[in-house]
């Protein structure tokens, strides 16, 4: 089965600094990789999401790079706010034909310093 | 109410008693999902549900029972538990087609639960 590691398990950034988490994941056949965010008390909330046909997908100041070859996909986040403080999820799945469920990554606890 | 909501919201429970965490989602979706979050297994995926038909159980020990009544609803029934399964319970959902359910995953707040 798919086997998704994360890194770093926790990361420290200063307000308005940028932060990266990276991910990687071992079946060549994974083409959907989402990123959850999850804060105190709450469930996690997708915020951005590619598939396997798109390089890099950006919305505002969160973007998400795939890279097929090396089977690792990163989130990167700029200008960091405090309400970016969370733990932050990446997953891989199969979607389409052949679908298979998520497998999440261990998580990365983002605390933003202001 | 919207989005997928969960009730109770914490739960705590003897290992001698039954109880059941319930789910409902008000997206229209036609996939469910039950998954563990512990601090061992951040999100393990335990059940998933399609059109009301379990389409996968990941080993789940019995004494965790789904019950899918309808696309909207989705029941964990709880009974003889041990200390070890105290975790958040999330429920979530997705929409699907007849051939499986698709990724796109939202997922309610939780159940904390504590079996003493």
């Amino acid at each position: 089965g798919e086997n998704v590691e994360q890194h770093p398990s926790t990361l420290s950034v200063q307000e308005g600094d940028s932060a990266v988490i990276k991910c990687t994941y071992s079946d060549s056949a994974s083409n959907y990789f989402p990123w959850y965010k999850q804060e105190l008390g709450k469930g996690p909330q997708l915020i951005i999401d590619i598939r396997s046909n798109v390089g890099e997908k950006k919305d505002q100041r969160i973007a998400v790079t795939l890279n097929k070859t090396a089977k690792h996909f990163s989130l990167h986040i700029t200008e960091t706010q405090p309400e970016d403080s969370a733990v932050y999820f990446c997953a891989a799945s199969i979607s389409g034909t052949g679908r298979r469920a998520l497998t999440f990554g261990s998580g990365t606890r983002l605390q933003v310093q202001p | 109410e919207t989005g997928v909501t969960q009730t109770p919201r914490h739960l705590v429970m003897g290992m001698t008693n039954k109880k059941s965490l319930k789910c409902e989602q008000h997206l229209g979706h036609n996939a469910m999902y039950w998954y563990k979050q512990s601090a061992k297994k951040p999100l393990e995926l335990m059940f998933v549900y399609n059109f009301k038909e379990q389409t996968e159980n990941n080993s789940v020990p019995s004494r965790f029972s789904p019950e899918c009544p309808n696309s909207s609803h989705l029941f964990l029934h709880l009974h003889t538990l041990q200390p070890e399964d105290s975790a958040l319970y999330l429920c979530a959902s997705s929409q699907g087609d007849r051939t499986g359910p698709y990724n796109e995953q939202f997922f309610g707040p939780g159940t904390r639960l504590t079996v003493l």
